[in-house]
């Protein structure tokens, strides 16, 4: 099946810093979410993002799905932007359900 | 904007004991998942729900395990005889289509103790 992979697996910001994160998968996709799970669990949903590039405040991600990646931009972080973030996806042969990769997890120090 | 909610938060129960994890996800949508996540580790997929059936099962979802949609709105996620194992956050998930973005519930945190 498809694999997900993400990078880097820990990363410590100080506030206002900007980062990248990246999410490798092994298989053609034609669904790609990012989450960012929260302190309490809560999986918030970022973008659904097979391709292209879409902004979001703070945040913007990118899709190249041709060479199966993703990036996901975090400028001028906040303490809040602390927690976990996971990129899943799915394809044809996965029957809708999301592949999930180990995700990231963000510390941002003030 | 219309959320996916899960009922309860947060569950305690006893091993062996039957526990229902209730779901209502966004009202147009026709597609429906349980997902879970053991403390530390990543989502796991466990079954996907079409037009009242199951569409797609994982290895973990065994015959503990049950899903039904019992009205219009409800979509339950039932473990008949739980395990210390079982102990997770499980969320639900709906989306309108096959390849549309995934919406998740909050989550319901269970303990088996």
């Amino acid at each position: 099946g498809i694999q997900v992979e993400q990078s880097p697996p820990d990363l410590i910001l100080q506030e206002g810093a900007n980062s990248t994160l990246r999410c490798n998968f092994s298989d053609s996709v034609n669904n790609l979410q990012w989450f960012h799970q929260n302190p309490w669990g809560q999986l918030i949903n970022l973008f659904y993002i097979p391709s292209g590039t879409k902004q979001n405040g703070r945040l913007s991600a990118t899709t190249v799905a041709t060479e199966r990646y993703s990036l996901l931009y975090i400028s001028s972080s906040q303490t809040t932007d602390s927690g976990v973030y996971f990129c899943a996806v799915s394809n044809a042969g996965n029957n809708r359900k999301l592949i999930w990769g180990l995700g990231t997890s963000l510390a941002v120090n003030p | 904007e219309p959320e996916v909610t899960q009922t309860p938060s947060h569950q305690v129960t006893q091993m062996g004991q039957e526990v229902i994890l209730r779901c209502v996800p966004i009202s147009n949508h026709l597609y429906f998942y349980w997902y879970r996540q053991i403390l530390g580790q990543k989502v796991e997929f466990l079954v996907s729900f079409y037009n009242n059936e199951i569409s797609e099962k994982s290895e973990i979802f065994d015959d503990q395990f049950s899903v039904e949609r019992p009205d219009g709105s409800n979509f339950t996620l039932k473990i008949r005889s739980t395990k210390l194992e079982d102990s997770a956050m499980y969320f639900c998930a709906s989306n309108l289509d096959s390849w549309s973005g995934q919406y998740f519930g909050p989550g319901t945190r269970l303990t088996v103790t």
